[in-house]
């Protein structure tokens, strides 16, 4: 199975700030590792696709790179509602696996 | 725009079988450009991915499940299922299904969530 290992498991910030959370895979995944976020109570929500691709609706504060094994989501300036948890997803190979989640909160 | 609307018991004895369904609006079960996937997340922990299958009926597991998990799809009813048998209480979570665009391989829509909790 591919491990992702997403840091850091949590983090406090400030509405404003710029925020970074990374995500390894233990071998080559090409481009498939995607983003999502999720807040308490709801179903996950795709942010980014192929790495780097926004999904539709999604707003352009949110934004994400890498290739290979190691990838980032970047948000640029931290909104009221962006406080969530996040993860990272490979579909390269199956058993798809998933980072293990980032909570973003409210410093 | 794609629905989802998982539906099924919401509390399952130990040792016997969990049934869940999602019922598509707004797609079609027989679309070639789509995966029907299960995921599952515990109680305040990460999402686990249970499987995907086919329009045409091919199935892929999560080898940690594999021997438990059936994922059927029946296009008449543009619904798709889920079978976890011989369940303790390590499957109590909220199980979501969703949508893999063949595409992209990513998971693009969700339905909201169906708990279920393994308890006698």
């Amino acid at each position: 199975d591919i491990q992702i290992t997403q840091s850091p498991s949590s983090l406090s910030a400030s509405v404003g700030d710029r925020v970074t959370i990374t995500c390894r895979a233990s071998q080559n995944i090409n481009n498939y590792l995607y983003w999502y976020q999720q807040k308490p109570g709801k179903a996950p929500k795709l942010l980014i696709y192929a790495a780097s691709s926004l999904q539709s609706g999604v707003p352009s504060r949110f934004s994400g790179s890498g290739s290979g094994t190691d990838f980032t989501l970047t948000i640029s300036s931290l909104q009221p509602e962006d406080f969530a948890t996040y993860y990272c997803q490979q579909s390269y190979n199956t058993p798809y696996t998933f980072g293990q989640g980032t909570k973003l909160d409210i410093k | 725009q794609l629905q989802l609307q998982a539906s099924g018991p919401g509390l399952v004895k130990p040792s016997e079988t969990l049934s869940l369904t999602c019922t598509v609006s707004g797609g079609s079960t027989s679309s070639s450009s789509y995966y029907w996937g299960w995921i599952r997340q515990p109680p305040g922990m990460g999402l686990e991915w249970i499987g995907n299958i086919y329009y045409s009926g091919g199935t892929y597991y999560n080898p940690s499940l594999k021997s438990r998990v059936t994922i059927s799809v029946d296009t008449s009813k543009n619904q798709f299922s889920l079978k976890l048998s011989s369940v303790t209480a390590a499957d109590t979570a909220v199980y979501y299904c969703a949508i893999l665009y063949y595409d992209t391989r990513a998971f693009d829509y969700w339905g909201q969530g169906a708990l279920v909790t393994v308890s006698s």
